[in-house]
C-alpha cells in the first residue's frame, strides 16, 4: 500500500517559517491534504487539494505538491500553531484507499 | 453551520463489541461520505473505512474488514461504527468525519474514546 513519511518533529522559532514535508512516490500526481491536531482536539483541515486554504484558516498556511515531496508552509509561526500535522492522500489501492502520514509535531521555540 | 456530534466514551471488555454514533446536525449527509479514523494514544490517524448514505455504498482497510460495520440510520442523520471482538489494541479515540468522493475531510466529530479492558 502507499505509504507518506513524515518528519517526526520540526522545531521553529515564533515569526518565522515553518516546512513540514510529506513524501509519498509521485506524491505530486496526487492530491494531498493537511490536518492541524491540538492535544485532545479532532484534527481540523487546514490546506486542501495541494493548497487550498478552508474557510477560516488564515493565509499563513499554504501548501505546495511536486515529484516526490508535498509541503505544508506556516509563515510567520505562533504559539498557537503549535500542534501535530498529518497529511493525506487518497490512494488506487481498493484495500486501502486513505492514507496518512505519521504525523509531525512542530514545536514552537 | 454543519457539525458531527459523537457518543460518549465507553469502556469495553476485551472479546466485546462497541457501536459508536456520530449525529449530523443542520446537514444532509446524502451526497457525502462519513469516514471512521482512529487514534490509539500517541499515535497517529488510521483510517478504518466509509460510507455512502445516498448509495448504501461502503469499504473498509483491509486491517478492519469483517471486524468493523458501518452503518447510517437516514431519520436521525446519524451513523454508527460497530467493532467486534475488542482486542487492548483497539483503545483509541474514534472520530468520524465526512468527506465528499477522494477529497478532505473538512468537519469531524469531536471523537469517542474507546477504552479495552481485561
Amino acid at each position: 500500500s502507499y505509504v507518506l513519511t513524515q518528519p517526526p518533529s520540526v522545531s521553529v522559532a515564533p515569526g518565522q517559517t515553518a516546512r513540514i514535508t510529506c513524501g509519498g512516490h509521485k506524491i505530486g500526481s496526487k492530491s494531498v491534504h493537511w490536518y492541524q491536531q491540538k492535544p485532545g482536539q479532532a484534527p481540523v483541515l487546514v490546506v486542501f487539494d495541494d493548497t487550498d486554504r478552508p474557510s477560516g484558516i488564515p493565509e499563513r498556511f499554504s501548501g505546495s505538491n511536486s515529484g516526490n515531496t508535498a509541503t505544508l508552509t506556516i509563515s510567520t509561526v505562533e504559539a498557537g500553531d503549535e500542534a501535530e500535522y498529518y497529511c493525506h492522500v487518497w490512494d488506487t489501492s481498493r484495500d486501502h484507499p486513505v492514507v496518512f502520514g505519521g504525523g509531525t509535531k512542530l514545536t514552537v521555540l | 453551520q454543519v457539525q458531527l456530534v459523537q457518543s460518549g466514551a465507553e469502556v469495553k471488555k476485551a472479546g466485546a463489541s462497541v457501536k459508536v454514533s456520530c449525529q449530523a446536525s443542520a446537514y444532509s449527509f446524502t451526497n457525502l461520505d462519513i469516514h471512521w479514523v482512529r487514534q490509539a494514544p500517541g499515535q497517529g490517524l488510521e483510517w478504518m473505512g466509509w460510507f455512502h448514505p445516498n448509495s448504501g455504498n461502503s469499504g473498509y482497510a483491509q486491517t478492519f474488514e469483517g471486524r468493523v460495520t458501518i452503518t447510517w440510520d437516514a431519520s436521525i442523520r446519524t451513523a454508527y461504527m460497530e467493532v467486534s471482538s475488542l482486542t487492548f489494541e483497539d483503545t483509541a479515540v474514534y472520530y468520524c468525519a465526512r468527506g465528499m468522493g477522494a477529497t478532505a475531510f473538512d468537519v469531524w466529530g469531536q471523537g469517542t474514546l474507546v477504552t479495552v479492558s481485561s
